[in-house]
C-alpha cells in the first residue's frame, strides 16, 4: 500500500526566508504528484501539479521536484511571507487509479 | 466561475443518527470524489465517481456509509447509525474526467461533529 510521509510536522521561520518542504512516497508507480495549501478550517487548493514524467514545476516563488526513483518531492518556497502561513500537503495518483493519496501534512508558520 | 461548494459546513449530530452531506462539483465536471479528513491527518479517499456510477468506492469504511450521484451532478454522502469516530471534515473535489492527468478541485468541506 502506498505510503506518503511528510517531514517535519510543522515548521516556523522568519520572514524572507527560504524554505524546502519535504515528501517522501513508498510505490514508485505514481502518474503525478500535486502540493496543495489548506487554511484552517478551509479546504484544499492546489498550488503545483508535476506529471510523472516531469522533475519539476514552477508557480511564481515556489517550485516542486519530482524524484521517482528516490520516492521524494520538495517544495522550494523563496522569500517566505507571513500569507504563506498554512498546512501543505503532498498527494499523488498511482498509475492505473484515480484517487489521491495524501501526506499528513506540514504546517508551515511564517513570523513577522 | 463557482467552485466545488458543500452544504452544510458544520453539522452536529448525535450518536446514532442519520446525517447526508452534499456536494456540487464544478459545472461540467464529470469526476466526483468523496475523502475524509481526520484531525492532524491527511485527507482519505472513501469514493469515487465517474458519471453517475460509483466506480470505485473501495475507501468507504463500512456499510454504514453510502453516496449516490443520481444525474451526475450533485452528490451525497449518506452516513447511517452515526458513531463518535465519524467525526471528521469531509472533503468532496471534482475534476474534468477521470484519470490521473486530470487535476481534483475541493470543497471547503463538511466538518461533522458526532456527540
Amino acid at each position: 500500500k502506498q505510503e506518503v510521509t511528510q517531514i517535519p510536522a510543522a515548521l516556523s521561520v522568519p520572514e524572507g526566508e527560504n524554505l524546502v518542504l519535504n515528501c517522501s512516497f513508498t510505490d514508485s508507480a505514481i502518474y503525478n504528484l500535486q502540493w496543495f495549501r489548506q487554511d484552517p478550517g478551509k479546504g484544499l487548493t492546489s498550488l503545483l501539479l508535476i506529471q510523472s514524467s516531469q522533475r519539476e514545476q514552477t508557480s511564481g516563488r515556489l517550485n516542486a521536484s519530482l524524484d521517482k526513483s528516490s520516492g521524494r518531492s520538495t517544495l522550494y518556497i523563496a522569500a517566505s511571507q507571513p500569507g504563506d502561513s498554512a498546512t501543505y500537503l503532498c498527494a499523488l495518483s498511482e498509475t492505473g487509479a484515480n484517487n489521491l493519496f495524501f501526506g499528513t501534512g506540514t504546517r508551515l508558520t511564517v513570523i513577522p | 466561475g463557482a467552485g466545488v461548494s458543500q452544504t452544510p459546513s458544520n453539522k452536529v449530530t448525535e450518536k446514532g443518527k442519520y446525517v447526508e452531506l452534499r456536494c456540487d462539483p464544478i459545472s461540467g465536471h464529470t469526476a466526483l470524489y468523496w475523502y475524509r479528513q481526520s484531525l492532524g491527518q491527511g485527507p482519505e479517499f472513501l469514493i469515487y465517481f465517474q458519471g453517475t456510477g460509483a466506480a470505485d468506492d473501495s475507501g468507504l469504511p463500512n456499510d454504514r456509509f453510502f453516496a449516490v450521484r443520481p444525474e451526475g451532478s450533485v452528490s451525497t454522502l449518506k452516513i447511517q447509525r452515526t458513531e463518535r469516530g465519524d467525526s471528521a471534515v469531509y472533503l468532496c473535489a471534482s475534476s474534468l474526467a477521470s484519470g490521473g492527468s486530470y487535476e481534483q478541485y475541493f470543497g471547503p468541506g463538511t466538518r461533522l461533529t458526532v456527540t
